[in-house]
């Protein structure tokens, strides 16, 4: 059975620092993995969609990895600001399904 | 964008009620969710839906139970509201496999 897991839990740093996101996943075979983000009492915002084939997908201040055979996705973000803070969370799918596995998150505090 | 609307951010209604929870979608997605949320249990999925009239039981649906009788609505329903279904409920939608997911702003629902 898939399981995510997204480890700090909880990370505080200063503002400026790059900083990186880890999320492992136990089964190799996923279709795909997504990166969302969650401010309090809110919704989720995608931020990146990584397909297996992938290795890497980039959005602005943002860089998301994917090593299948690893069972590893990291989240890079550069130069954080305050806006940052907020809860990170990944999600796998896997092959021929539907639905997402997800990871606990990880709360995210950048300090001014 | 794609964009998943939820109709009310904040609902309170009494033990017993029947209550809806309506998601709207404006981009022809086949595939909706209803998650919901809750400190330290993550996000969960209560059901999900392929097509118009088409739902399929998520983890957790005891309790609720859905409809989908246009392409671009999923509403959940909480046939007689308990307290213990105090919560984040969370609707998102996809295309297919291979897009991610959007989800939509959230409704915190508080039975009292």
């Amino acid at each position: 059975k898939q399981e995510v897991t997204q480890i700090p839990a909880a990370l505080s740093v200063p503002e400026g620092e790059n900083l990186v996101l880890n999320c492992s996943f136990t089964d190799s075979a996923i279709y795909n993995l997504q990166w969302f983000r969650q401010d309090p009492g809110k919704g989720l915002t995608s931020l990146l969609l990584i397909q297996s084939s992938q290795r890497e997908q980039t959005s602005g201040r943002l860089n998301a990895s994917l090593d299948k055979s690893s069972g590893r996705s990291t989240l890079y973000i550069a130069a954080s600001q305050p806006g940052d803070s907020a809860t990170y969370l990944c999600a796998v799918r896997e092959d021929s399904n539907y639905q997402l596995i997800w990871g606990a998150g990880t709360k995210l505090i950048i300090k001014p | 964008d794609v964009k998943v609307t939820q109709s009310s951010r904040y609902l309170v209604k009494r033990t017993g009620e029947k209550v809806f929870l309506e998601c709207v979608q404006d981009m022809d997605h086949e595939n909706m969710f209803w998650y919901r949320q809750d400190p330290g249990l993550g996000l969960r999925l209560i059901y999900f839906s392929y097509d118009v009239k088409m739902k399929e039981k998520g983890d957790i649906p005891e309790g609720y139970s859905v409809s989908r009788e246009k392409k671009e609505r999923f509403s959940l329903i909480l046939e007689s509201a308990s307290t213990n279904q105090t919560s984040m409920y969370l609707c998102a939608s996809s295309i297919t496999a291979y897009y991610g997911y959007t989800f939509g702003s959230g409704t915190r629902l508080t039975v009292v």
